[in-house]
């Protein structure tokens, strides 16, 4: 089974809006990254949150991490049509490699004009 | 861009031809991956390199066979596909980890295959 999971898979919602995601997983993390990815691109980092912190900004970016709970949140304040895209968190297991992080299914996000 | 070009972005292939697809990264990276994205399924990892070495072999079928010369080019030689082999080939690097909380990984745009 994956590790990371995102809820929703899919979201749409008005520019302006606010848009949540979340992450859930299943092992000990050393950190959690949310990265983005356009339709039929590659994908590119966004934030990387690491176990031991709990909330970081990145401009309209905010990323919460529990890890009493085992997941993380991404919040896009004031959303924009070229927000549109799909979302993923990976996650870097303890007990894996540095090298490897396990990335989710991922959220579509549709931000309406 | 992310300093990680793919090449050829499209490919379309008959089961019985043989094909490369090359990943060049620009930014001193020592580790690259090959991942596959096939529609409505998570990025799978396929092959792990780290300072030329093959460091990770996720149970690839051996119709993919992966070549990194140096720590800049990566590989990935294709040769009696399937068609549910078509898929977006993801190329990725990153850098000698300063401690695992500077692991994160820059990808290339990809290759769209498909396999007729």
């Amino acid at each position: 089974s994956q590790q990371g999971e995102e809820d929703p898979q899919a979201l749409s919602i008005q520019e302006g809006e606010n848009a949540t995601m979340n992450c859930s997983y299943k092992t000990s993390i050393n950190n959690l990254q949310w990265y983005r990815q356009n339709s039929g691109r590659g994908l590119v980092h966004l934030i990387l949150i690491r176990s031991n912190e709990r909330e970081k900004h990145s401009g309209r970016l905010r990323v919460t991490l529990d890890t009493s709970k085992k997941s993380s949140s991404l919040l896009i304040t004031a959303s924009r049509a070229a927000d549109t895209a799909s979302y993923f968190c990976a996650t870097d297991s303890l007990s894996g490699s540095a090298r490897q992080l396990t990335f989710g299914s991922g959220t579509q996000l549709t931000v309406l004009p | 861009e992310t300093g990680v070009t793919q090449t050829p972005r499209h490919l379309v292939m008959g089961m019985t031809n043989k094909k490369s697809l090359k990943c060049e990264q620009h930014l001193g990276h020592n580790a690259m991956y090959w991942y596959k994205q096939s529609a409505k399924k998570p990025l799978e990892l396929m092959f792990v390199y780290n300072f030329k070495e093959q460091t990770e072999n996720n149970s690839v079928p051996s119709r993919f066979s992966p070549e990194c010369p140096n720590s800049s080019h990566l590989f990935l030689h294709l040769h009696t596909l399937q068609p549910e082999d078509s898929a977006l080939y993801l190329c990725a690097s990153s850098p000698y980890p300063r401690g695992r909380q500077y692991n994160e990984q820059f990808f290339g745009p990809g290759t769209r295959l498909t396999v007729l």
